[in-house]
């Protein structure tokens, strides 16, 4: 099994609303990303899981709450969003062993969570 | 930190003809570098990558890609485009020490019946 899978695949929310995206892999890998994808741009990275602590926030703010509870399932927290976070969001997947041979960094993406925000 | 340049941001073919997708990448030391694609409203799937194995990657769809150390390019080729490859192509550079990838500005590649 080889896949990532993203849920919901579509997402509309009020500004007060608060909701959840999920993400879940079954091949064993211990890292786990967050990325954020507006239109026509590439994706921006916002969090890495690694081991089921978060490693990496590229100053992303606090209306996004990411929680991995296990090493196959990562969670972004949604709550008090704004329009301009209407996006596409990827979340990705990585075997992580820490400078391990035959690591190369590869990630395997799920298809992703388009989410409006109103 | 690792980075690269996507030389083109849109590229137009015909059905049928070559393929070129231009990356130079700059780094002090010889990086993993991935090229993915990600087609209208999709994830992104890997097409090849580059490990320091050989210098010629060849991937799915008929892509491949040649590292060439002394031009710091990475470019991606096709022989023969088809309508499916129409899709933005992302180069990216592997941080290993960061573990985390930064996607380049991407090339949308558009082909023409």
């Amino acid at each position: 099994d080889t896949e990532v899978t993203q849920t919901p695949k579509h997402l509309v929310m009020g500004m007060t609303n608060k909701k959840s995206l999920k993400c879940e892999q079954h091949m064993g890998h211990r890292a786990m990303y967050w990325y954020k994808q507006k239109a026509k741009k590439p994706p921006e990275l916002m969090f890495v899981y690694s081991y089921e602590k978060l490693s990496i926030n590229e100053s992303v703010p606090s209306r996004f709450s990411p929680e991995c509870p296990n090493s196959s399932l990562l969670n972004l927290h949604l709550h008090a969003l704004q329009p301009e976070d209407s996006a596409l969001y990827l979340c990705a997947s990585s075997q992580y062993t820490s400078g391990g041979a035959g690591d190369t960094g590869e990630l395997f993406f799920g298809e992703g969570s388009r989410l409006t925000v109103l | 930190a690792q980075s690269v340049t996507q030389l083109d941001s849109h590229v137009s073919v015909s059905e049928g003809t070559p393929v070129l997708l231009r990356c130079n990448y700059s780094s002090s030391y010889s990086p993993s570098l991935f090229w993915y694609v990600q087609h209208p409203n999709k994830g992104l799937q890997l097409l090849l990558k580059y490990t320091s194995a050989a210098t010629l990657v060849k991937g799915i769809n008929g892509f491949e890609a040649e590292f060439k150390k002394s031009e710091t390019s990475f470019h991606l080729t096709k022989p023969s485009a088809h309508m499916s490859d129409a899709a933005e192509y992302f180069c990216v550079p592997s941080d290993t020490g960061r573990r985390a990838l930064t996607f380049g500005s991407g090339t949308r590649l558009q082909v023409q019946p």
